[in-house]
């Protein structure tokens, strides 16, 4: 079965500073992968998703994501973070030509002043 | 855009009682998820439907849970009885693919 893992639960970082969030998944089969952010007492949003072609994959606010397939991984990047980037950031992987879909457990970035 | 709207926000009711919580997709997704959330479980896929009908309720706790789409505007998902590990965030999230684009604020919900 397909899973995803997000090693990270907590990522502390201080302001303008770069960060990474990790995601690895496992998979047999092709997979589509996904990461969305969550402020608090929000809903989740998406920030980016790659279905194919290039595997480095800009998003909205600033991040990106590379997709290794070899490494099995997609992780998250930016390289200076804002107060407003605090939140919660959720890797998510789809298969099966849509018809399954599963989050990460999630990472919680707290950017300090 | 109104976005995906949630009602009630906030729910506290006794355990044993009905509970419903309503969604409003975007108008002209065909796809609707609803999600649980909790501390212990994360992000739980309990239902979704596809042009208003029912496709993989394979996430459904157990018969207490359930879920409808009368048409492309609307969805209910209701727990009767409800019971205190019940208690958590729930999300409705719509979407014109296969996988969550736009979710509500969601309901918070809390059974004593």
């Amino acid at each position: 079965a397909q899973s995803v893992t997000q090693l990270d639960s907590q990522v502390p970082v201080f302001e303008e500073a770069p960060v990474e969030l990790r995601c690895n998944y496992s998979s047999s089969v092709s997979v589509y992968l996904f990461w969305y952010v969550q402020y608090p007492n929000q809903g989740l949003q998406l920030l980016l998703k790659y279905l194919s072609g290039s595997t480095l994959v800009k998003g909205i606010n600033g991040f990106e994501a590379e997709f290794n397939k070899s490494q099995t991984s997609f992780h998250l990047r930016k390289p200076s973070v804002h107060i407003s980037d605090t939140a919660e950031y959720f890797c998510a992987v789809m298969w099966n030509y849509g018809q399954n879909f599963v989050f990460g457990p999630g990472t919680r970035l707290s950017v300090l002043p | 855009d109104a976005g995906v709207i949630q009602s009630p926000r906030h729910e506290v009711t006794e355990m044993g009682q009905e509970v419903t919580l309503r969604c409003k997709p975007i108008s002209g997704h065909d796809y609707l998820f609803w999600y649980r959330q909790t501390m212990m479980r994360g992000l739980e896929l309990l239902i979704y439907f596809n042009n208003n009908v029912p496709i993989d309720d394979s996430g459904m706790p157990e018969d207490r849970f359930s879920a409808k789409m009368p048409n492309a505007s609307f969805s209910t998902l209701k727990i009767q009885p409800s019971e205190p590990r019940d208690s958590a965030v729930y999300f409705c999230a719509s979407s014109p693919q296969s996988q969550p684009q736009h979710f509500g604020d969601g309901t918070r919900l809390s059974i004593l």
